[in-house]
């Protein structure tokens, strides 16, 4: 089945530090990418998609791009602040049917000053 | 243009009660989900409302019951609660309409089961 792989977090960066999140997917076909966020005490929110490979998704400085040949979509920013602290979901979808949402188990990202 | 709305934020029960979790639309969406998340296993699918007046089961269905009231509700319920159902529960809504249209969650639910 379907399944999207992160790395483990707690990921613990300073301020202005480089951010790399990693994710790879396994999928049957070509599904669309997600990254989504969740701030304490909420809701997922989307942050950025890419629907085909080689497609860059990318929204308040986030950027990932949707790689076919490593089926991968790594998220990466290049100078983190404290308010980006908050949990990070890579998940993929594919049309049709229901449109069924797998998502990775989430990383942590602690932004200390 | 309140978005997905939940209630309650918080419960406590105890095994074997019963409660309804209540979620609202106000996007005219025609798809809503229900969720739960719970440590290391990020979100699961439980049931999904494709559209009013249908419902179908997700990942993790056993244990719950859903209805979908209208197109704006979407409620979820737990006819005899087990502690393993202490979880965050989302829900979520989707225009179908494009196949790129993303999910919008709600805040969230937090159930103890004691």
């Amino acid at each position: 089945g379907d399944s999207v792989t992160q790395m483990e977090g707690p990921v613990t960066l300073s301020e202005e530090a480089f951010l790399t999140i990693n994710c790879t997917y396994t999928a049957t076909g070509y599904p669309s990418l997600f990254w989504y966020v969740q701030y304490p005490g909420e809701g997922l929110q989307l942050l950025l998609k890419a629907t085909k490979a080689d497609d860059k998704g990318s929204n308040k400085g986030f950027e990932a791009t949707y790689r076919k040949e490593t089926t991968s979509f790594h998220l990466e920013k290049g100078s983190v602040q404290v308010s980006d602290s908050a949990v990070y979901f890579c998940a993929l979808r594919f049309s049709g049917g229901y449109q069924k949402v797998t998502f990775g188990t989430g990383t942590k990202l602690q932004v200390i000053p | 243009n309140a978005g997905v709305t939940q209630t309650p934020k918080f419960q406590v029960l105890k095994t074997g009660q019963s409660m309804t979790l209540q979620c609202a639309q106000d996007m005219n969406h025609n798809s809503m989900y229900w969720y739960r998340q719970d440590p290391g296993m990020g979100l699961r699918l439980i049931y999904y409302s494709a559209s009013e007046g249908t419902t179908d089961k997700g990942e993790v269905p056993n244990g719950y019951n859903v209805s979908r009231l209208n197109k704006r509700e979407f409620s979820l319920r737990l006819e005899s609660a087990a502690p393993s159902q202490t979880s965050v529960y989302f829900c979520a809504s989707r225009e179908s309409g494009n196949m790129y249209n993303e999910q919008f969650f709600g805040p969230g639910t937090r159930l103890t089961v004691l």
